[in-house]
């Protein structure tokens, strides 16, 4: 089944304490980006990346890294997590960037 | 970044009634409009979308219409059922950053 897989789907924190969101697609995607949603503010583009190796600040970049070693795989890492980094993340894959997006079922950060 | 700005925020009808979603944008670069719908718990999952050459596209009960001369574009439900109830988002892609912008979405409830 094509398909974007976020884990986990659930995190509780605490403040400074690195931790990774993984994100993988099975179809062979070009574009891969991150979102973060709050209420009220809609879904906002953390970073994205256009191909292998290729990565970009979206428009809230500050407190988060990526990398994109393998095209499947796109993770998500915030070195020291701070409680406004509390958010409910979305990552998502196209085939190509100004396509079609396919998200992942989301992962509810709270930071404390 | 840029903006995207959708009205209502929140929209009630009676089954059976139609919903019109709105969205206007800033960006002349903007050439791929995509609407998504979210239910709760899940990821944002595409509905219908359109490219900046074209005025309208409709794909049984749901429509959208762009005017890019007015920088504007609207989702159109018809024949509204209780399943269609959900958080709907407009979104941009622009070639300005290479990414995409969402609107601040719209809960509908539609009224058995």
């Amino acid at each position: 089944e094509a398909q974007v897989t976020q884990n986990p789907r659930y995190l509780i924190t605490v403040t400074g304490k690195k931790l990774t969101v993984t994100c993988s697609q099975n179809m062979n995607h070009e574009y891969m980006s991150w979102y973060r949603q709050d209420p009220g503010l809609g879904l906002r583009q953390i970073y994205y990346s256009m191909n292998v190796e290729v990565t970009d600040k979206g428009d809230v970049p500050e407190g988060y890294k990526v990398s994109r070693k393998e095209k499947r795989n796109f993770p998500l890492i915030l070195e020291s997590p701070s409680p406004n980094q509390t958010s409910l993340y979305f990552c998502a894959s196209s085939f190509r960037r100004n396509e079609k997006l396919f998200f992942g079922s989301g992962t509810q950060l709270s930071v404390l | 970044g840029e903006n995207v700005e959708q009205h209502p925020s929140t929209l009630s009808v009676q089954e059976g009634d139609s919903a019109v979603i709105k969205c206007t944008y800033s960006d002349s670069a903007s050439n791929y409009f995509p609407w998504y719908k979210q239910e709760l718990g899940k990821g944002p999952q595409l509905i219908i979308d359109i490219r900046s050459n074209v005025g309208e596209k409709k794909d049984q009960r749901i429509a959208v219409t762009l005017n890019k001369t007015a920088k504007h574009f609207s989702l159109h439900i018809t024949e509204t059922q209780p399943e269609d109830s959900a958080v709907y988002f407009c979104a941009m892609y622009t070639n300005t950053g290479n990414q995409f912008y969402f609107g601040t979405g719209t809960s509908l409830t539609v009224i058995p």
